[in-house]
C-alpha cells in the first residue's frame, strides 16, 4: 500500500479564516513533506518533517504553520492567508531522509485552496 | 547545483503511437532519477525511479525510461500511447540527502484519436 492521504479535497476560505489541511499515511513512513503547486507549475517544496521534527523550511511564510502530531499525520496551519496562496497543496511521503534508496516520496492526491 | 531540464512544454502524439518524453539533468553525483505522472487536479503519481544498476528501467502502465550517463539524460518511453495517457509529466532528480525533489517544469501530453 502507496497511500498518502488528504483532506480535504478542496478548501474555500476568505483571508481572515483559520482553516488547517490534513495528511495521513499508514506505510511507517518517517520523512514528511509539503509541497504547493500552481497552475501548469511543478510542485515547490515547502516543509520537511523527519522522524516528526520540522528538518526544512524553505523560507516559508508564517501564515503557514506545520505540525507532525505523530508519524502518520502531517497537517498544515492556515492563517490570514492571501489570494496569491491559492495553490493545489501536496503532502508527500517517504521511508527515511538519509538519501537512500528508500527515499521514493509517495505524493497524496492534494487539496485544491481557494483564498477568496 | 542540481537541475532538471525537460525541453518540451507541449507534446502531442497520436493514439497508438510511440512516445518519448526528454529529461536532462545537472548533477556532480550519480543522481536518483524519477519521473511522476499528474492527471488534472490529481496528486503525482510515480511511474519509475532510477538508483543506480541496470540503466534501463520499467514502470508502471508500460513506460520505462532509460538513463545515459554520457548525456545526462533519462528519458521515458512507451511504445504504444493510450487516450488515458494524456496528462502532466514530471521527471525529478533527488538530491543526496534525500530531502528535496528538484523537479523538471513539466510537458504536457496530449493524445489524439
Amino acid at each position: 500500500d502507496t497511500e498518502v492521504t488528504q483532506t480535504p479535497k478542496h478548501l474555500v476560505m476568505g483571508m481572515t479564516n483559520k482553516k488547517s489541511l490534513k495528511c495521513e499515511q499508514h506505510m511507517g513512513h518517517r520523512a514528511m513533506y509539503w509541497y504547493k503547486q500552481k497552475a501548469k507549475k511543478p510542485p515547490e517544496l515547502m516543509f520537511v518533517y523527519s522522524y516528526e521534527k520540522l528538518s526544512i523550511n524553505e523560507s516559508v511564510p508564517s501564515r503557514f504553520s506545520p505540525e507532525c502530531p505523530n508519524s502518520s499525520l502531517l497537517n498544515l496551519h492556515l492563517h490570514a492567508l492571501q489570494p496569491e496562496d491559492s495553490a493545489l497543496y501536496l503532502c508527500a511521503s517517504s521511508l527515511s531522509s538519509r538519501g537512500s534508496v528508500a527515499d521514493t516520496q509517495y505524493f497524496g492526491p492534494g487539496t485544491r485552496l481557494t483564498v477568496l | 547545483a542540481q537541475s532538471v531540464t525537460q525541453p518540451d512544454i507541449h507534446i502531442t502524439v497520436s493514439e497508438g503511437a510511440s512516445l518519448e518524453l526528454r529529461c536532462n539533468y545537472s548533477y556532480g553525483a550519480t543522481p536518483y532519477l524519477f519521473w511522476y505522472v499528474q492527471s488534472p487536479g490529481q496528486g503525482l503519481q510515480l511511474l519509475l525511479k532510477y538508483f543506480s544498476g541496470d540503466t534501463l528501467v520499467q514502470g508502471i502502465k508500460g513506460f520505462e525510461a532509460e538513463f545515459k550517463r554520457s548525456q545526462s539524460s533519462f528519458n521515458l518511453r512507451k511504445p504504444s500511447v493510450h487516450w488515458s495517457d494524456a496528462a502532466e509529466y514530471f521527471c525529478a532528480v533527488g538530491a543526496g540527502s534525500g530531502y528535496a525533489l528538484n523537479f523538471g517544469k513539466g510537458t504536457s501530453l496530449l493524445v489524439t484519436p
